[in-house]
């Protein structure tokens, strides 16, 4: 099982240009989540999404856009990135709270260095 | 929103001896969930062990268990027999049970970073 696969795994940008960490899931979770970890500070949360189409956000979402078009893949964009944004990027997908005690399941993150 | 507080950024064990790693938490929520991970060298998010609020007996994976303190908003987890591949970050998690925005997110410590001596 594939489980929650990120792409790319590494990338260095320089300060203005764009990019998309793609994130993907095959466990059918409806809920999909981008962090960012940097030391010292735990992950912090990006945005989220509880199902296809829809995006909420999170502790720090701003420079960040996200978008949730298949229920399997949450895309997560830098418009222009900063070097302020070097971290490093998880994602990760997990079942509806409610109904069970499940995890979330975690991609093995994108290492994002802008120069 | 929740906290989580883990008050020992880093800790170190001798090997083949025990240690405990500290997470507090703060709710008014009586039904959540609580996880311990493990994050090695490698990156990777590697689930340890999980326990439900509603349960009273502490969750145990083989070396790993947790000592559960729902008065005391307190989720310790307890490394026995450490071994060096324990060497890590470890997070402590929170997940409320409920519907809707608390129900959504995953409230995650700053992490303690456990050295385990050879």
């Amino acid at each position: 099982n594939a489980g929650v696969t990120q792409t790319p795994k590494f990338r260095v940008l320089k300060t203005g240009q764009s990019m998309t960490l793609l994130c993907a899931q095959d466990m059918n979770h409806e809920y999909m989540y981008w962090y960012r970890q940097d030391p010292g500070m735990g992950l912090r949360l990006i945005h989220y999404s509880v199902g296809e189409g829809t995006t909420a956000k999170g502790e720090v979402p701003d420079g960040y856009n996200v978008s949730r078009l298949k229920k399997q893949n949450f895309l997560l964009g830098l418009e222009s990135a900063a070097p302020s944004q070097t971290s490093v990027y998880f994602c990760a997908s997990s079942t509806q709270a409610l109904y069970s005690n499940q995890p979330q399941h975690f991609g093995d993150g994108t290492r994002l260095s802008i120069l | 929103a929740q906290t989580v507080t883990q008050s020992q950024p880093e800790m170190s064990v001798q090997e083949a001896e025990t240690v405990t790693l500290s997470c507090t938490y703060d709710t008014s929520e009586s039904d959540y969930y609580l996880f311990w991970y493990k994050q090695p060298p490698s990156r990777q998010m590697i689930l340890v062990i999980r326990q439900e609020a509603y349960k009273q007996q502490n969750a145990t994976e083989n070396r790993f268990s947790v000592n559960f303190q729902k008065a005391a908003k307190s989720f310790s987890l307890k490394i026995s027999d450490s071994q060096l591949g324990d060497a890590a970050m470890y997070f402590c998690a929170y997940r409320s049970a409920q519907w809707g925005n608390t129900g959504n997110q995953f409230y995650f410590g700053t992490g303690t970073s456990l050295t385990v001596i050879p």
